[in-house]
Formats: structure tokens, sequence, C-alpha cells
């Protein structure tokens, strides 16, 4: 089945250890998403790459970087994670429908991430 | 800037009744609007789409509406089941980047 792959599901590190977390799809869609979710909140996009021109939101921290080497791959860099980073990493995919057309966000089981 | 607000309180119902679910949004015209499901732990996973010129649309137990004038979409599931317990997200769109709302906790009591 086509799907969004998310490496590691569960993720801990240490007060400004760098991580990397990676996702990958199998649906060979254009656009892919880095969300991040804490507890009861609706999910932040960070950042988005459409094919590879990469467009990062204006609140998302320097902190936080991508990266998408390929179009199944892309990659969520946290330089150095504070305790204010633990969520949950999503990532989704999706066409990327041009002007006047729907479209539709397949997610990931996400990333937890906890800083110790 | 956009606004989505969905009920931040649980919705608890019993089994079998229907569940109605709301979503309003502010400074935002979005032409369609998509309700997914979220496990806990788990990512959001797609549910049905509605356009703005739609008034309603069903898919099974589920049925949404969207009504522009109000700024408002609503959510139901009949003949509820314990099995649709989950927290349920609004995502309206103009784009292909849908803006999520917080969602509501459905909990549905045997």
């Amino acid at each position: 089945d086509a799907m969004v792959i998310q490496n590691p599901r569960y993720q801990v590190t240490q007060f400004g250890k760098p991580v990397t977390l990676s996702c990958s799809q199998t649906l060979n869609h254009n656009v892919m998403y880095w969300y991040q979710q804490k507890s009861s909140q609706a999910p932040k996009l960070l950042f988005h790459y459409y094919d590879k021109d990469f467009n990062n939101e204006a609140d998302t921290p320097d902190n936080f970087q991508s990266r998408r080497p390929n179009t199944s791959f892309c990659f969520l860099d946290i330089r150095s994670p504070g305790l204010g980073d633990a969520a949950m990493y999503l990532c989704a995919t999706s066409r990327g429908a041009t002007s006047g057309l729907t479209d539709t966000q397949y997610f990931g089981p996400g990333t937890r991430l906890t800083v110790l | 800037s956009q606004k989505i607000e969905q009920n931040s309180e649980a919705l608890n119902i019993q089994e079998g009744k229907t569940a109605t679910l709301t979503c309003n949004y502010t400074n935002y015209s979005p032409a369609y609007l998509q309700w997914y499901r979220q496990d806990p732990g788990r990512g959001p996973v797609f549910l049905l789409l509605i356009r703005e010129n739609e008034k309603e649309k069903r898919k099974e137990r589920l049925k949404v509406t969207f009504d522009t004038t109000l700024k408002q979409s609503l959510f139901h599931i009949t003949a509820s089941q314990p099995a649709d317990s989950a927290t349920y997200l609004c995502a309206p769109s103009r784009g292909y980047i849908p803006t999520f709302g917080r969602g509501t906790s459905l909990i549905v009591h045997p």
C-alpha cells in the first residue's frame, strides 16, 4: 500500500543535542510537509517542500531546518532542541493541487520527540 | 488572521446516537473544507471533503454540511459506535495547504 512512513516513532534527545527525524513516501506526491503538534493543539505547519522549492512558515524558529534530497524523502533537523520542542512531529504529503482543485493530506504516524 | 474554532470540550454520547461536531471559522473564505480523524499518538486520517458550492456530503455513517454564510461546517456521525471515539479535526482550505483546527474529542460510551 502507498503510504507515508516516519522514523523513528519515538525519539529521545538531550537538551541542545541535534536530532534528525525522517519521512518517506511511496505516493509520489509533489508536496511534503512537516507539522509540530502539542497535546490538544492543532497541527502547526513548520514548512513544506513543493517539489524542490522550500517554503518556510514565518513563525518557524531558525532552530528547525529541513532537507528534501529526492521526491521520496524529507528530513526535519532540530539543531539545538529545547524543552519546548518536545512534541509530536507529523510528516504529510499531498499532490499539491493547483488553483480550482482540491487537495488532501496524507499523514505519517508521527514521531514523538522527548527532550531531557 | 484566520481562526478555526472547534469545541475544546470533549463530546460524550451514548452508542447508537448521532454525534454532531462543529467547526467555525473567521477571517477566511475557504474553497473547500476537510474533516480528519486523529487517534491518540497517531497522524490524522482524511475522512471527507466538501466544496464551497456543496451544501452536504455523505459517506456511509458520516455527513458533513458547509454553510459559507454562517462560516460553519457540521460533522455528523450517525449510529455512533465506541470505535468512533477519536479527535476530529476540521481543515478549511483555499489552496493546497489547509488550516487545521485543534479538533474536538468524541467519546462514545457503550
